[in-house]
């Protein structure tokens, strides 16, 4: 059975620093590119970044790029966002989706709220 | 403006079909095609399709989809409570380098 659990989450000044992880088990991580896709109160989805499953590419959307970073350890199973220069539009609940192929976004955390207010 | 349109709601009736559709460009949608995700309130998305028709194990019958162009599709048939949710589409835009989500449409089963 696949399992995505997070963990890190919180409420946070504006300009803060928060670290979000996404321990996985019941697949073979290191096949698997992984994704953080967010979605803020009372809006849509929102892909925030991806790392391939050897870590060797991340990329990110334009509104986090420079502020976040995507980082996995292969060894523990866990995939990591750190996020920096925190904004209160980065209010959101996150989570940690897998990518394998063409199958994109097939297994889910179950999500972590980050709440950057003052 | 670079990204994937869906109308923000559809209302159709138990046991009726809803189409939802998806619409992005060449650069995405046209050349990588998309996918579905389904999402209830307080809960985390489920694939519902990829490569624009590809159904994970699992997924109802009742679930189609299917391109044409820069546009998907997403057909649910026999509406059932439970089909009430939110519905995004998914693509990986090839020229910007993104992944790109539709805005999202709400279907209300009545």
């Amino acid at each position: 059975q696949v399992q995505l659990v997070q963990s890190g989450g919180g409420v946070v000044l504006p300009g803060g620093s928060l670290r979000l992880s996404c321990a996985v088990s019941g697949l073979t991580f290191s096949n698997y590119g992984m994704h953080w896709v967010r979605r803020a109160p009372g809006k849509g989805l929102e892909w925030v970044a991806a790392i391939f499953n050897d870590g060797s590419n991340e990329q990110y959307g334009d509104s986090v790029k420079g502020r976040f970073a995507v980082s996995r350890d292969n060894s523990r199973n866990t995939l990591y966002l750190q996020m920096n220069s925190l904004r209160p539009e980065d209010t959101a609940m996150y989570y940690c989706t897998s990518w394998m192929g063409a199958s994109n976004f097939a297994n889910w955390g179950q999500g972590t709220l980050v709440t950057v207010s003052s | 403006q670079a990204g994937l349109t869906q109308p923000p709601s559809v209302s159709k009736g138990l046991r009726e079909t809803a189409t939802l559709t998806c619409t992005g460009d060449s650069t995405n949608v046209g050349s990588e095609g998309a996918a579905w995700l389904q999402q209830h309130q307080g809960h985390p998305p489920k694939l519902l399709f990829y490569r624009s028709n590809r159904r994970p194990s699992g997924i109802s019958e009742r679930f189609s989809a299917s391109r044409s162009g820069t546009t998907v599709s997403l057909t649910i048939t026999e509406l059932q409570p439970d089909d009430e949710a939110d519905y995004y589409c998914a693509a990986w835009d090839s020229s910007l380098r993104v992944w790109f989500f539709g805005g999202g449409t709400k279907l209300t089963v009545l």
